[in-house]
């Protein structure tokens, strides 16, 4: 079953905006994670944040965490074409499960 | 080595076939998992492997029959499979079964059921 809802679904920028990426999810969480994939390929990871964590940076990318509006953003700044890919917020509960919230399919225009 | 392998990369096969899926990490990993996913749909978590014990079945049909020979090394016996079954298989691993880890995917199979 999905945790998390990202939104909005499907994003297209020009290549040097920054992306803003969201995602809610509905019970409680250990950690949040965001990873990345490629058209048909397996996912890469990108950056974990504890729920005790609000803010956590990793290179261009930013996440934020707010556990009492269960939210996350992922902000990608200087977005370029090699950033088009799916996105995926996925949360850890107590059962150590990962689940995965449908995606956002960003679209970097070069 | 921060990789995970997954062989073979595409298979085609018949609902009467037996194959096999294989995924192998060389990273001291003591978790593995299975994933599921169809087209724009998140990843489906199948199976989770801890210390080569079984640990999650999310109630996948025994059709699909995972096994951990070893810490290095997961696979995915199919047998009698459906159409509704084509879909990409994602293998990943990470140090432990805890909350905490970040988890390495391979690559996956492109598996279709003629």
């Amino acid at each position: 079953s999905q945790q998390g809802e990202e939104d909005p679904q499907a994003l297209s920028i020009q290549e040097g905006e920054n992306a803003t990426m969201n995602c809610s999810y509905k019970t409680s969480i250990n950690n949040l994670q965001w990873y990345r994939q490629n058209s048909g390929r397996g996912l890469v990871h990108l950056i974990l944040i504890r729920s005790n964590e609000r803010e956590k940076h990793s290179g261009r990318l930013r996440v934020t965490l707010d556990t009492s509006k269960k939210s996350s953003s992922l902000l990608i700044t200087a977005s370029r074409a090699a950033d088009t890919a799916s996105y995926f917020c996925a949360t850890t509960g107590a059962n150590s499960k990962l689940t995965f919230g449908k995606g956002i399919t960003l679209s970097v225009r070069p | 080595d921060t990789e995970v392998t997954q062989t073979p990369k595409h298979l085609v096969m018949g609902m009467t076939n037996k194959k096999s899926l294989k995924c192998e990490q060389h990273m001291g990993h003591r978790a593995m998992y299975w994933y599921k996913q169809k087209a724009k749909k998140p990843p489906e978590l199948m199976f989770v492997y801890s210390y080569e014990k079984l640990s999650i079945n999310e109630s996948v049909p025994s059709r699909f029959s995972p096994e951990c020979p070893n810490s290095s090394l997961l696979n995915l016996h199919l047998h009698a499979l459906q159409p509704e079954d084509s879909a990409l298989y994602l293998c990943a691993s990470s140090q432990r079964l805890a909350d905490y880890n970040e988890q390495f995917f391979g690559p996956g199979t492109r598996l279709t059921v003629l």
